[in-house]
């Protein structure tokens, strides 16, 4: 089993619609998580930290279940803009600084549809 | 601020040449690495660095070589290139604290005929 696992798409969506997906990891000792964003032919960008307690920013929601192992990231209301590959991190154990780990899932790409 | 930089953009290699990537960050990170993503396979941690005079190995070192001799430069060799090292590369930095984001260059696309 992969350490991280996304499932690739493409998601298809129209604009004005709520998408979601998970990204799954295999280690349950993981510490933090996030959501990065990948316009095609650039470079990763930081989308959101992932809180145990879930974290809101404007239309973007993401969440984290520790018992089954897996992130979520939903958008509401989405935009043309909105049309990029989204990228799981996970950093697999204790942040110690000469011990980072980051591991990226493949991405799920998304596309908004007029 | 630049942010991080990474030169060249593009860059074609026979089997056998070697070549430096370069990556230059000017926010005073302590933590840089450097990734390869390939279709499929997500990035892959090639070397990292906590700071000047440190570097380690990440989960595919094979073929490449880095050093850190200052807090801005981080470069990567190829030593002798292969098609297997066709790739597109970024470059990354951190202030290397829980929780902190990434900062990534905007890639090398290489290819090695």
């Amino acid at each position: 089993r992969k350490e991280v696992e996304q499932d690739p798409g493409p998601f298809n969506v129209p604009e004005g619609a709520t998408v979601a997906f998970n990204c799954t990891y295999s280690n349950s000792a993981s510490q933090s998580f996030f959501w990065y964003r990948q316009d095609c032919r650039k470079e990763p960008k930081l989308l959101m930290s992932v809180y145990s307690s879930g974290n809101e920013d404007g239309r973007f929601t993401a969440q984290l279940n520790r018992a089954s192992q897996y992130i979520s990231l939903l958008i509401r209301d989405s935009k043309l803009s909105d049309s990029a590959t989204y990228l799981c991190v996970v950093i697999p154990e204790a942040w110690d600084f000469g011990n980072e780990k980051l591991t990226f899932g493949t991405g799920t790409r998304l596309t908004i549809i007029p | 601020n630049a942010g991080v930089t990474q030169t060249p953009k593009f860059q074609v290699l026979k089997t056998g040449q070697s070549m430096t990537l370069q990556c230059a960050q000017d926010m005073n990170h302590e933590y840089m690495s450097w990734y390869r993503q390939d279709p499929g396979m997500g990035l892959r941690l090639i070397h990292y660095s906590v700071g000047a005079g440190i570097t380690d190995q990440g989960e595919v070192p094979n073929g490449y070589n880095v050093s850190r001799s200052t807090t801005e430069d981080f470069p990567l060799r190829l030593l002798l290139a292969a098609p297997s090292q066709t790739s597109v590369y970024f470059c990354a930095s951190s202030s290397g604290q829980r929780s902190n984001e990434q900062f990534f260059g905007p890639g090398t696309r290489l290819t090695v005929l």
